[in-house]
């Protein structure tokens, strides 16, 4: 069935730092690719999103580029900042469904 | 706009004991979930519903589950006998209708099963 994999956490960063979050998925068909952030005390948000192979998502600093010959969507920003601590989850959804399947999240922490 | 809203945001209750769960989408989303997540876990949807209308319960456990949607607004989750290993936080998001509509997620309840 479908699956996301992703790297395990947690993750402790200095501000300014570069950080990369691995994600790779397993799917029939041609899924849709998400970040989801929740930040402590509050529910998911999206982050942003990739409909379709070599499509790059983007918001806030963070991207993340759709790849479908390595079946992978990791997540990028050049410059954490403390405000980024928070947990980031990699999902798909199957083909439209609007059915999202989650991998285990990673816990960014970001020291100043 | 309003998000949606869940309550209560905490609950502890022991084993065998019953309890339920609130959720109010954002005003006009036809499309309303509920997810489980486990400590350490990714969120997994335990049922999604259309309107009024269940569209999946493939991974609801219908024996000790049950959620409804009256009126296609509201909608409570109940769990009957609760086991410890119901003890997760339980997201209920909504989107507003057909596909790569985005779902937006409610603060959550924690329950804690003892």
């Amino acid at each position: 069935g479908n699956s996301v994999t992703q790297m395990e956490g947690p993750v402790t960063l200095s501000e300014e730092a570069f950080l990369t979050i691995n994600c790779t998925y397993t799917a029939t068909g041609y899924p849709s690719l998400f970040w989801y952030v929740q930040y402590p005390g509050e529910g998911l948000q999206l982050l942003l999103k990739a409909t379709k192979a070599d499509d790059k998502g983007s918001n806030k600093g963070f991207e993340a580029t759709y790849r479908k010959e390595t079946t992978s969507f990791h997540l990028e920003k050049g410059s954490v900042q403390v405000s980024d601590s928070a947990v980031y989850f990699c999902a798909l959804d199957q083909g439209g469904s609007e059915k999202l399947v989650f991998g285990k999240g990673t816990k960014l922490t970001v020291n100043p | 706009e309003a998000g949606v809203a869940q309550s209560p945001r905490y609950k502890i209750i022991e084993k065998r004991q019953s309890v339920a769960f609130w959720c109010n989408p954002i005003s006009g989303h036809a499309t309303l979930y509920w997810y489980q997540q486990i400590l350490g876990q990714g969120p997994k949807l335990l049922i999604q519903f259309q309107n009024n209308g269940v569209v999946d319960d493939s991974q609801l456990p219908k024996d000790r589950f049950s959620a409804e949607r009256l009126k296609g607004v509201d909608s409570t989750l109940k769990i009957q006998p609760a086991k410890l290993e119901d003890s997760a936080v339980y997201l209920c998001a909504s989107s507003l209708d057909g596909l790569y509509n985005e779902q937006f997620f409610g603060p959550g309840t924690r329950l804690t099963v003892l």
